[in-house]
């Protein structure tokens, strides 16, 4: 199956450490990309491959994964961090056959 | 500075084809780093992949939309476009167009692959589709 599932929500401190989970097979085998999205906001690029991050993207933000799991850290979660955040991975078809996740809702108390 | 720009109309009739252009800048659409792909949101939901084409033409498409989607490049005009036909209600969303680029990497059970990601987005267009 190519389908990922997240949690639909998770709740962080302001300044602690919050995981964000993806669940699929093709996780097994090819690394997860993450994608921040506020509201009103096109998606923003923030992990992708084993744990890259494009410039301007803080270093709280790092990857991680485990058997058909991927994870989104965010270490010392800060309010501008409040956010859905997706995963994607490639489908069973190949390498240009995309698949997102349903989306975490992060919020930052 | 790379930007991409969605445009079409905001509101189409069901059973029509919706039919959306992105103007890029600051990057060739024939750049053959490159892909480009459709990307869309429903209101209140999350993100559904609908395609990607390379310059050369060669397309992808996700299996729902395979049949009503249509995806190409005018490479002359560095733009890209998506036709859907038949449109529903199902339809509105707001469409996202986007660049990706690959790099090889080694998988974690062995191996290498490319790994594919979208690293620049479009702000988004919304439609509508009602009568």
């Amino acid at each position: 199956s190519s389908e990922l599932t997240q949690d639909p929500a998770v709740s962080v401190a302001l300044g602690h450490t919050v995981t964000i989970t993806c669940q699929g097979d093709s996780l097994r085998d090819y690394y997860a990309t993450w994608y921040q999205q506020k509201t009103g906001q096109a998606p923003l690029l923030v992990v992708y491959g084993k744990n890259s991050r494009p410039s301007g993207i803080p270093s709280r933000f790092s990857a991680s994964r485990s058997g058909n799991t991927a994870s989104l850290i965010i270490t010392g979660a800060q309010a501008g961090d409040e956010a859905d955040y997706y995963c994607e991975s490639r489908d069973s078809r190949g390498n240009h056959f995309q698949v997102f996740g349903p989306g975490t809702k992060v919020t930052v108390l | 500075q790379m930007q991409l720009e969605e445009s079409g109309p905001g509101l189409v009739k069901p059973s029509e084809t919706l039919s959306l252009a992105c103007s890029v800048s600051g990057d060739s659409i024939s750049n053959s780093d490159h892909y480009w792909a459709w990307v869309r949101q429903p209101p209140g939901k999350g993100l559904e992949w609908i395609g990607t084409i390379y310059y050369s033409g060669n397309t992808y498409y996700n299996l729902p939309l395979k049949s009503r989607a249509t995806i190409s490049v005018d490479t002359s005009r560095n733009q890209l476009s998506l036709r859907l036909t038949s449109v529903t209600a199902a339809d509105t969303a707001t469409y996202f167009c986007a660049r990706r680029r690959g790099y090889p990497i080694e998988s974690p059970t062995g191996g290498y692959y490319y790994h594919y990601y979208t690293d620049v987005w479009g702000s988004g267009t919304t439609v509508i589709v009602s009568s």
